[in-house]
């Protein structure tokens, strides 16, 4: 069960927006569309945005979408918003009915 | 409204034990999947374990396998989770959340393993 793979940080300035890829393996992220995003700042609990690949819970900006091609799960921000900077996180259900986190990617919002 | 309430974190020593809990209300907790999720001070999350939702499959991952136990009791809207074999690097955040796209979580309960 290794983690999937996240860059460690992402940049960008308000109004651009940005991509956070998510990378697994065939047993996990491409095998499956069980994938979720969650946005976490600091001190706080996460909370999910993205879920099943490309769905969004009720009560998440739309400027929040996510994709999946093969082994790779991407999150995209649009139009950033310095309320945006926060850490995030990807996780995949796997083969193995277990579930497995990427390492995280700290967003600055330049 | 949902919320999901985690308690039972501690500082405790080396080698003992620990239960923690996490009290769900605002939803049918019997007709659910939970997580339990935790982050380590200053790193990312880590998936612990998930059970079905009468509580018959359950799920760990590798490193977790042997001391840790997960476990819900419908009856009192409750989920718990015991650690065995406490290590300094369970030192952590334990959260709980709900079903398979952890779509509501609790505010966590800090455990600190030291001696």
């Amino acid at each position: 069960q290794s983690a999937l793979t996240q860059p460690a940080s992402v940049s960008g300035s308000p109004g651009q927006s940005i991509t956070i890829s998510c990378t697994g393996t065939s047993s996990d992220v491409g095998g499956y569309n069980y994938v979720s995003w969650y946005q976490q700042h600091p001190g706080k609990a996460p909370k999910l945005m993205i879920y099943e690949v490309s769905n969004r819970p009720s009560g998440v900006s739309n400027r929040f979408s996510g994709s999946k091609s093969g082994n790779t799960a991407s999150l995209t921000i649009s139009g950033l918003q310095t309320e945006d900077e926060a850490d995030y996180y990807c996780i995949s259900y796997t083969s193995t009915y277990t579930r497995v986190f990427g390492g995280g990617t700290k967003l600055t919002v330049l | 409204q949902l919320q999901l309430v985690e308690s039972g974190g501690g500082v405790v020593q080396p080698g003992r034990s620990l239960r923690l809990s996490c009290v769900a209300s605002g939803f049918s907790f019997g007709s659910y999947l939970m997580h339990w999720v935790r982050q380590a001070p200053g790193k990312g999350l880590e998936w612990v374990a998930v059970i079905s939702y009468d509580g018959n499959s359950k799920y760990y991952a590798d490193s977790m396998k042997g001391r840790f136990t997960i476990s819900r009791d419908n009856s009192k809207n409750t989920l718990y989770l015991q650690v065995d074999s406490l290590s300094p690097e369970d030192t952590a955040i334990y959260y709980c959340a709900r079903r398979g796209s952890m779509d509501v979580w609790g505010n966590g309960t800090t455990v600190t393993v030291s001696s």
